[in-house]
């Protein structure tokens, strides 16, 4: 059964560091999405992404934040400049052009010191 | 404003007991409703969603939940609950006016006691 994969599982970065967080989503679907969850609270959404572009963003996706679909496969997320409060469990999903579930992947915990 | 409230932060069950886990939403219109369960360690598995139609949908490990929108829930129930139910379940409820977001509730940690 396809599913969504995200590497790596664990990043540890220094603060102001720049890290990128990388996932494929199933490979017919076209709708992809950022969440993260913070220890202990709830999932929040970050942003959608369709057709080569931001579909919706939240008020966390700030400039610090940006997405990309580099190839025909992969979409990451990348932080610009890491902040302590950036710690968090982040996990990409995707959804099919004819469906309404998002496919959620196993997350990547980032770790900033 | 779009919400979902869970309002049991924890529940604990016997195994082999009944379960049902609470979720209330608030949304403008038609909601499309999701619970998902996350095991520790683990991604957002789905367990059942709700779009149209019969307002008792079935999912997967033999859990059900029930829309009522007189009410604004969404209730996850199992007739009996197994060890490996031990887990933290979210409802979520689909913005389908915008990009197909999901809106989370806080979750309930599932603590089943042998």
């Amino acid at each position: 059964e396809p599913e969504v994969t995200q590497t790596p599982s664990h990043q540890v970065t220094q603060m102001g560091q720049e890290v990128i967080l990388r996932c494929v989503p199933i490979s017919n679907h076209l709708y992809f999405y950022w969440y993260r969850q913070i220890l202990g609270q709830k999932v929040e959404f970050l942003v959608s992404f369709y057709n080569n572009e931001i579909s919706e963003k939240s008020e966390i996706f700030d400039d610090q934040f940006s997405v990309e679909r580099p190839d025909g496969s992969n979409f990451t997320l990348k932080i610009r400049s890491t902040k302590l409060e950036d710690s968090a469990m982040y996990f990409c999903a995707s959804r099919h052009s004819g469906r309404n579930e998002q496919f959620f992947g196993p997350g990547t915990r980032l770790t900033v010191l | 404003a779009q919400s979902v409230t869970q309002p049991d932060i924890h529940i604990t069950v016997s195994e082999g007991a009944s379960l049902e886990l609470r979720c209330n939403y608030s949304y403008g219109a038609t909601p499309y409703l999701f619970w998902y369960v996350q095991s520790p360690g683990q991604g957002l598995q789905l367990l059942l969603k709700y779009f149209s139609g019969d307002t008792l949908v079935q999912g997967i490990k033999g859990f059900e939940a029930e829309f009522k929108r007189s009410q604004s829930s969404f209730n996850l129930r199992k007739p009996s609950v197994h060890w490996s139910d031990a887990a933290e379940y979210f409802c979520a409820v689909g913005a389908m006016d915008s990009s197909y977001k999901l809106i989370f509730g806080s979750g309930t940690r599932l603590l089943v006691r042998p």
